[in-house]
């Protein structure tokens, strides 16, 4: 079966603070695809990341950064100096050699000037 | 850049009515799906179609529901009678190679459907 665990209900920060979002995953297919998508009040969801499980590189882009730990089956991620805009849901998602991508139950973050 | 797009942004219906939510795909994507989100919950996974047919659905997606692809470039989601705990967004989503560097979905902005 697959499982994606975000721990963190909700998240509340002042702007300029770091932010590490959990993000765990469970699977028993040895190729799969993770991703961190961005849902804002308007509410569509925004993707901001794939990462296989062949590539444990972490990746950097602008403020984001994203640590992937096959070893801990975690695939979490950093904003480095929030933003009031980045107040949103995210949302990890597995998807494994299936079709289908399951999301985790998601991180509300509140940023406040 | 080409995005997936879904209407109407909202629809309000009866409960036991018919519903239809369209979407269009970005153009030379192979697979498409259809997500749901409760408000305040996860968005869910209802059902994937490729090659013209159901290639994987969840328990939610019952004989309720059904998709087409009645031309080449609309996506459907009909709901036959709708109850009132079919009241989320739904999202519509495609995706195109299977492997590569742009294997993953793009979502449209979702539909609202609300339940009276």
């Amino acid at each position: 079966a697959q499982k994606v665990t975000q721990a963190q209900t909700e998240i509340s920060v002042v702007e300029k603070e770091d932010v590490t979002l959990d993000c765990v995953y469970e699977t028993r297919d040895t190729t799969y695809y993770l991703f961190w998508y961005k849902q804002p009040p308007s509410g569509e969801l925004v993707f901001l990341i794939r990462r296989n499980s062949f590539d444990e590189q972490n990746e950097i882009s602008g403020r984001y950064s994203w640590n992937f730990q096959k070893s801990t089956s975690s695939f979490n991620f950093t904003i480095t100096a929030s933003q009031v805009v980045d107040s949103a849901v995210y949302f990890c998602a597995l998807r494994g050699g299936g079709f289908k991508t399951i999301f985790g139950a998601g991180t509300r973050l509140f940023v406040k000037a | 850049e080409p995005e997936v797009t879904q209407t109407p942004s909202h629809q309000v219906t009866q409960m036991g009515q018919e519903v239809i939510l369209r979407c269009v795909p970005i153009s030379n994507h192979l697979y498409f799906y259809w997500y749901r989100q409760i408000l305040g919950q996860k968005v869910e996974f209802l059902v994937s179609f490729y090659n013209n047919e159901i290639s994987e659905k969840s328990e939610i997606f019952d004989d309720q529901f059904s998709v087409e692809r009645p031309d080449g470039s609309n996506f459907t989601l009909k709901i036959r009678s709708t109850k009132l705990e079919d009241s989320a967004m739904y999202f519509c989503a495609s995706r195109g190679e299977t492997s590569g560097p742009r294997n993953e979905q793009f979502f449209g902005p979702g539909t609202r459907l609300t339940v009276l």
